[in-house]
């Protein structure tokens, strides 16, 4: 089976700008869910979707959007970046439904925000 | 609402010898427990978890850890370090709810070193 595959790797952006990171979870897996991790603040729950619908949301403003497709492939958006935004984002996806289930993460997206 | 704390953001041992990565927990319902792994460069990958079965969880890579609930801890351990184990570990929590998988909390991260 494939693994969570991100794209793009990589990203340079301006302040001010917008940004769309897109997620592939694994094949049969339903639930999605994005991390953003910097030196400063370590690994932190931006939301996860399931079934199309936003069932778990972090502290991030609302420049922090997301969304889940029909076939469980997620894009995250970030409006009017900011320095700050600079990080690795990473997307983990899971079986999803009731309970805990392992989440398997993608290899990140390096956003760099100048 | 739960936490995670990593006892020492930087740890060296030798080739060899025992690798003892700390984590402590706070949750005020039976939590479910991780420890993944991150290579530079690359996303996170599982090495075990606990979800209230057996008490000693075996990982992958030879690793394992022990749920300790009178101490709150899962420490992970090692017998014996290899070169290529040089990576950053992180101890996550995760709750359950009536929605389902809950988000993971991280702990900040340990640094393994490898000393050849």
């Amino acid at each position: 089976k494939a693994g969570v595959t991100q794209t793009p790797r990589y990203l340079i952006k301006t302040r001010g700008q917008q940004v769309t990171l897109s997620c592939s979870p694994i094949s049969g897996h339903r639930s999605v869910s994005w991390y953003q991790q910097t030196p400063g603040q370590g690994l932190q729950f931006l939301f996860e979707y399931f079934s199309e619908t936003q069932r778990n949301k972090g502290n991030f403003p609302g420049r922090f959007s997301g969304r889940q497709f029909s076939n469980s492939r997620s894009e995250m958006n970030v409006s009017t970046l900011e320095l700050g935004d600079s990080a690795l984002y990473l997307c983990a996806s899971s079986l999803g439904g009731t309970g805990v289930w392992e989440q398997y993460f993608g290899p990140g997206t390096r956003l760099t925000v100048t | 609402a739960q936490s995670v704390t990593q006892l020492g953001s930087h740890v060296s041992v030798s080739e060899g010898a025992l690798v003892l990565l700390r984590c402590n927990y706070s949750s005020s319902v039976p939590p479910y427990l991780f420890w993944y792994v991150q290579y530079p460069n690359q996303g996170l990958q599982l090495l075990l978890k606990y979800t209230s079965a057996a008490t000693l969880v075996k990982g992958i890579n030879g690793f394992e850890a022990e749920f300790k609930k009178s101490e709150t801890s899962f420490h992970l351990t090692k017998p014996s370090a290899h070169m290529s184990d040089a990576a950053e570990y992180f101890c996550a929590v995760s709750v359950t709810s009536r929605i389902g998988n809950e988000k993971l909390t991280f702990g900040t991260g340990t640094r393994l070193t490898i000393i050849p």
